[in-house]
């Protein structure tokens, strides 16, 4: 089975600071990850995946993560916080080779600060 | 547009009423998905479909609960007898066939169910 946790369901960072919002997962298989953000009344959009290539993944909006197996973690990080990252942010895992699900953490609130 | 597209988008419907929500996935996706998503909560996944076939379902989708996916394109998820608990935004998403896939999920904007 797969979970993941995320550490802090808030997290508030002035405009131009680093954003850092943590994920850490379970998997007894290789595991594909992912991180989504939801902004406010609308569904899911993909921000970057893990799919077992390079453990620096870069993804839209200027976010970006890194695999970290010794770990177990998969962070999101952004240079610098924009007012329009102001959403809140769900990390995902999913088991490599399976036809399955998603398995989604609880989200963190990312609030920016002026 | 060619997303994954709910409809409709808010419902508000009383206590022992039946509600059904439907989903038009992307067109060339074989997988189909339902979660649930209630305020502060991360989604849960609810059932899945590949093509016409519902391979997989969640505790959480007790017998008031149907999904269908006919002839493998659109689905509906109907909730009979609905309960205040039922109350939450139910979410489709589709993704591309194959087992080789990495499983990005597509979502749609999703349906508001609240139950008075």
């Amino acid at each position: 089975a797969q979970s993941v946790t995320q550490l802090g369901s808030h997290v508030s960072v002035s405009e131009g600071a680093l954003v850092l919002l943590r994920c850490n997962y379970s998997s007894s298989v290789p595991p594909y990850l992912f991180w989504y953000v939801q902004y406010p009344n609308q569904g899911l959009q993909l921000l970057l995946k893990y799919t077992s290539a390079a453990t620096l993944v870069k993804g839209i909006n200027g976010f970006e993560a890194e695999f970290k197996k010794s770990e177990t973690s998969f962070h999101l990080t952004k240079p610098s916080a924009h007012m329009s990252d102001a959403a809140e942010y769900f990390c995902a895992v999913r088991a490599s080779g399976s036809a399955r699900q998603l398995t989604f953490g609880s989200g963190t609130q990312l609030t920016v600060l002026p | 547009d060619t997303g994954v597209s709910q409809n409709p988008r808010h419902k508000i419907t009383k206590r022992g009423q039946n509600v059904t929500f439907r989903c038009d996935p992307i067109s060339e996706h074989n997988r189909l998905y339902w979660y649930r998503q209630t305020l502060g909560q991360g989604p849960e996944f609810l059932t899945y479909f590949q093509n016409e076939a519902q391979l997989e379902k969640s505790r959480l989708l007790s017998d008031r609960f149907s999904a269908e996916r006919p002839k493998g394109s659109f689905s509906t998820l109907e909730i009979q007898r609905t309960e205040q608990g039922d109350s939450a935004m139910y979410l489709c998403a589709s993704s591309t066939p194959g087992l080789g896939g990495t499983g990005e999920l597509f979502f749609g904007e999703g349906s508001r169910l609240t139950v008075l």
